[in-house]
């Protein structure tokens, strides 16, 4: 059974840094594009970043809003996706996701399974 | 690329026929999914490539279009199906979300 766990969240002060993590089982998690997605409050998803896998080159996207300030890495050895979130905002208060991109073609690129969601906030 | 879902919120019946529609800013080809999200749970997904239904899913979720404009269709509204529904671009970074359609009971 595939399984995403994530955990490091909680409460940071403004200009703050968490490192977020999310513990994958039951599948290759080596061969797999993995994301990370994000909710505030109240609203709705944001695509926040991707890595991809070892045979991509382990290269990172970031959505605009993130870019510069979150690092997403990931230690294959242990099954293991990271969030990296450094000068951390009010506004990046919000429920983080790990989620499990399909496969590495476009056409694959949908996340078919994603963690239970941690709630990261950002407040002084 | 900019994705546009609308209806933002509708009230529906249980049996009702529902669409809810998705509008890229430039053309996507079928590179769009479609999930489901209901309160304090994960999103699930329903549809990728715009119509191919994931796994588990049942048959009264269904997905068309391509290129610019796309839609998600449930047949016939079941109690369980009451939720908040996203589309997301998969084919141009950043994958952008559609802002959402809540489904509620009328």
């Amino acid at each position: 059974e595939v399984q995403l766990v994530e955990s490091g969240g909680g409460l940071v002060q403004p200009g703050g840094s968490l490192r977020l993590s999310c513990a994958a089982s039951g599948f290759m998690f080596s061969d797999h594009y993995m994301d990370w997605v994000r909710q505030a409050p109240g609203e709705g998803l944001e695509w926040v970043g991707r890595t991809r896998n070892k045979a991509n080159g382990y290269t990172t996207e970031y959505a605009a809003s993130v870019k510069g300030r979150f690092t997403i890495s990931r230690d294959d050895s242990k099954n293991s996706l990271y969030l990296q979130m450094n000068s951390l905002k009010t506004e990046d208060t919000a429920v983080y996701y790990c989620g499990r991109a399909h496969g590495t073609k476009w056409s694959d690129h949908h996340l078919d399974y994603w963690g239970q969601g941690i709630l990261v906030t950002v407040s002084s | 690329i900019q994705l546009t879902q609308s209806p933002s919120s509708l009230s529906a019946s249980v049996g009702d026929r529902v669409t809810i529609t998705c509008r890229a800013s430039q053309g996507i080809s079928s590179y769009l999914a479609w999930y489901q999200q209901k309160p304090g749970k994960a999103p699930k997904l329903l549809i990728y490539t715009a119509s191919t239904l994931q796994s588990g899913v049942p048959s009264r979720f269904s997905g068309s279009g391509s290129g610019t404009d796309f839609t998600l269709t449930i047949s016939s509204l079941q109690p369980e199906d009451f939720a908040t529904y996203y589309c997301q671009l998969l084919n141009s970074y950043p994958l952008t979300f559609g802002g959402g359609t809540k489904v509620e009971i009328k």
